[in-house]
C-alpha cells in the first residue's frame, strides 16, 4: 500500500513563526499536493508539484510556500504564521498520469496558531 | 469553475438501511471521480475510483455510479453498519487536480 507520512499529528506555533510542515510518499509518485481543510469551507488546494523542484500554484497560495527537493518529500512552509492559518492540513500523492490512479492522503496535521 | 454539491449535508439511520449519497458537478469535462471516506480528526480514505469513461465501481458493500452528461455521481452503501459513521467526500479530477465537495456527514444508529 502507498503511504503518505506527515510528520506531525497535531502542533502549536505562535504567531509570527515559520513553520514548515513535512510529507514524504513512499511509492515513488511524481504528484504531491497540499490541502488545507475548514469547517463550512471544505478542502482548498494551497500548493502542488508534478516533479522535483517544480511547484504550481493552488486555489489559496497567499501565506504559504513549498519545497520540492526530494521526489519523495514535499514541504508546506508558513513564514510567518498567522492565526488565519490555524487549520487542518492534508497532503496527499499520485502517480503521473494521477487521472488515472486517484490520490492517497495522510492522515493530516492539525495546525493550531496562538 | 468546476463546482462540486453534496446532498444532503447529514444524513441519520438506522443500522441495516441501505445509504444513499449524492454527488454533482457543473463541468462534465472530468477524467475521474473519487469518494473518500474521513473519520473527525482524521485524513482521508480513498473508497472508490471511477474513470471518466466507467459507469461504474464496486467494493464490497460500496457501490458508487457516475453519469457524466447529467454531471451526477451517486455512492450507495449497503447493510449500513454502526462502523459506517464517517464523513463522505467526493472529489472531481480533471488536469491532475481534484475539487472537492462539502461531504455529507453519516451516522448509523445501532
Amino acid at each position: 500500500d502507498v503511504k503518505v507520512t506527515q510528520s506531525s499529528r497535531y502542533l502549536v506555533k505562535r504567531t509570527g513563526e515559520k513553520v514548515f510542515l513535512e510529507c514524504v510518499q513512499d511509492m515513488d509518485h511524481e504528484n504531491m499536493f497540499w490541502y488545507r481543510q475548514d469547517p463550512g469551507l471544505g478542502l482548498r488546494l494551497i500548493y502542488f508539484s508534478y516533479d522535483v523542484k517544480m511547484k504550481e500554484k493552488g486555489d489559496i497560495p497567499e501565506g504559504y510556500s513549498v519545497s520540492r527537493e526530494k521526489k519523495e518529500r514535499f514541504s508546506l512552509i508558513l513564514e510567518s504564521a498567522s492565526t488565519n492559518q490555524t487549520s487542518m492540513y492534508l497532503c496527499a500523492s499520485s502517480p503521473g498520469g494521477g487521472d488515472l490512479y486517484g490520490y492517497t492522503f495522510g492522515s493530516g496535521t492539525r495546525l493550531t496558531v496562538v | 469553475k468546476q463546482e462540486v454539491t453534496q446532498i444532503p449535508a447529514a444524513l441519520s439511520v438506522p443500522e441495516g438501511e441501505n445509504l444513499v449519497l449524492n454527488c454533482s458537478f457543473t463541468d462534465s469535462a472530468i477524467y475521474n471521480l473519487q469518494w473518500f471516506r474521513q473519520d473527525p480528526g482524521k485524513g482521508l480514505t480513498s473508497l472508490l475510483l471511477i474513470q471518466s469513461s466507467q459507469r461504474e465501481q464496486t467494493s464490497g458493500r460500496l457501490n458508487a455510479s457516475l453519469d457524466k452528461s447529467s454531471g451526477r455521481s451517486t455512492l450507495y452503501i449497503a447493510a449500513s453498519q454502526p462502523g459506517d459513521s464517517a464523513t463522505y467526500l467526493c472529489a472531481v479530477g480533471s488536469w491532475g487536480k481534484l475539487q472537492f465537495g462539502a461531504g455529507t456527514q453519516v451516522v448509523v444508529t445501532p
